[in-house]
């Protein structure tokens, strides 16, 4: 599976666009980026994911380059309530797609 | 409608006693899969089902470690003769078998092995 690289923490207000980075510079061109997040003490939440083409969705925007080597989750408007690990992830859109979870960005939204 | 439970949602048992886990999946969902996330460290892949089958075993840690699923919906993760290292929060997942094959987990089970 290809591997992400993924900023360990990052702070963002209440109210603004949280951008969230990620590098996958050995995607393969069957994977698709996948976004899940988890707030303290809960399961994962699956948020989002894309093969090429911009994402949109209820909870966020997802930019992918033209050549697929990183991507960027957006949160529009930030709340206390998206305090969470966002994590990263590039599979295959299939059955039995196990994920593989590195690292992820803390997220803090302060205040 | 309801989401993946767990349950246990606490399991406190010592070391060399058996325990089981259990995963009821949303309705409809073919495919289950079970993680573990240990403390400090990240999620890791167990087993996936397909139905009643498990095409992929490969994150088992080792034969202490077996599921099983029934009737295509609920799965029990059993660990036999637990150790401390088996301490940890398990969590389970289904999906869909069509469109994004997104995963919903649930709250997961906190196993604490004294």
């Amino acid at each position: 599976d290809a591997k992400t690289t993924q900023p360990t923490s990052m702070d963002c207000a209440e109210g603004r666009a949280a951008n969230l980075p990620c590098n996958h510079s050995t995607i393969s061109g069957n994977e698709y980026v996948y976004w899940y997040r988890q707030i303290h003490s809960q399961g994962p939440q699956y948020i989002i994911h894309g093969l090429k083409n911009n994402e949109t969705n209820e909870m966020a925007s997802l930019i992918i380059t033209e050549d697929r080597k990183s991507s960027t989750l957006i949160l529009p408007h930030a709340t206390l309530r998206d305090t969470a690990v966002y994590y990263c992830i590039v599979s295959p859109k299939a059955a039995g797609n196990k994920l593989t979870f590195g690292g992820g960005t803390r997220v803090l939204v302060k205040p | 409608g309801a989401g993946v439970s767990q349950s246990p949602s606490n399991k406190v048992t010592e070391k060399g006693k058996d325990v089981e886990l259990r995963c009821d999946p949303i309705s409809g969902h073919t495919a289950l899969y079970w993680y573990r996330q240990s403390l400090g460290q990240g999620l890791e892949f167990l087993i996936y089902f397909q139905g009643n089958s498990a095409p992929d075993k490969s994150g088992l840690p080792s034969d202490r470690f077996s599921a099983e699923r029934t009737g295509g919906s609920v799965s029990t993760l059993t660990i036999q003769r637990t150790q401390q290292e088996d301490s940890a929060v398990y969590l389970c997942a289904s999906s869909y078998n069509t469109g994004g094959y997104e995963q919903y987990f649930g709250p997961g089970t906190r196993l604490t092995v004294t």
